[in-house]
């Protein structure tokens, strides 16, 4: 496994734009690609995207239009933004690695809370 | 986009007695693509199971999946108190389910 760090603000204010980064003990691995997954409080899982060290990313349809995923391998960290926020996107964002072989997620960091409020 | 549903929503039981949670996929197709996760209070969630029936690294062996196709199943025989929790299962590293509740009877 691998360890993950998301950081970012935790309060972001309406129709700005939400950035996060998650900091990889390596994100050079080729054998997997790195994803954001958010959880509204006490709500489920949803995915919003990821993206493989090559640059080649996947979005959430219902996300696309606002969402860019950006990796830095020199700075082992892959990055979320998510523009035009509301209050509808104050969740526990999570970032974790994937597995293209299975699809399923074996490390995820803990979590960071971004509140959208004026 | 696929849709996953779980049933139940809630599963009460008591410790020892088995739980069976189900994953319906709105599509049929990549068997070898479908996760099941763990999430407790304040926690990220924990892979269990990934190719619908191979378990995840330390994860105890009363855990299994099972299913193909459209229909996907979780079961863990004789619940430990550490299993009353919340389990999702997600499709091809992207859609998941709304989640099964596994709490205590």
């Amino acid at each position: 496994q691998v360890q993950l760090q998301e950081s970012g603000p935790g309060l972001v204010r309406p129709s700005e734009t939400l950035s996060l980064s998650c900091s990889v003990s390596d994100v050079s691995s080729t054998s997997h690609y790195w994803s954001w997954v958010r959880q509204p409080p006490g709500k489920g899982l949803e995915w919003i995207g990821y993206i493989y060290k090559t640059g080649i990313t996947n979005y959430s349809p219902s996300l696309k239009p606002r969402v860019t995923i950006s990796i830095d391998t020199s700075k082992s960290q892959f990055s979320l933004k998510l523009n035009s926020v509301t209050a509808a996107d104050t969740a526990v964002y999570y970032c974790a690695r994937g597995s293209p072989d299975h699809g399923d997620y074996d490390s995820w960091g803990q979590g960071t809370l971004v509140s959208v409020s004026s | 986009e696929i849709v996953l549903t779980q049933s139940p929503g809630t599963l009460s039981l008591s410790p020892g007695e088995r739980a069976t949670l189900s994953c319906r996929t709105s599509q049929s197709g990549g068997s070898n693509y479908l996760a099941w996760y763990q999430q407790k209070p304040g926690q990220a969630p924990r892979l269990l199971i990934y190719g619908a029936s191979s378990r995840a690294t330390g994860i105890p062996d009363r855990f299994s999946g099972s299913g193909s196709g459209k229909d996907f199943t979780l079961t863990i025989n004789g619940l430990e108190p550490e299993d009353f929790a919340v389990y999702y299962c997600q499709h091809y590293g992207r859609t998941f389910g709304q989640g099964t509740k596994v709490e205590i009877k």
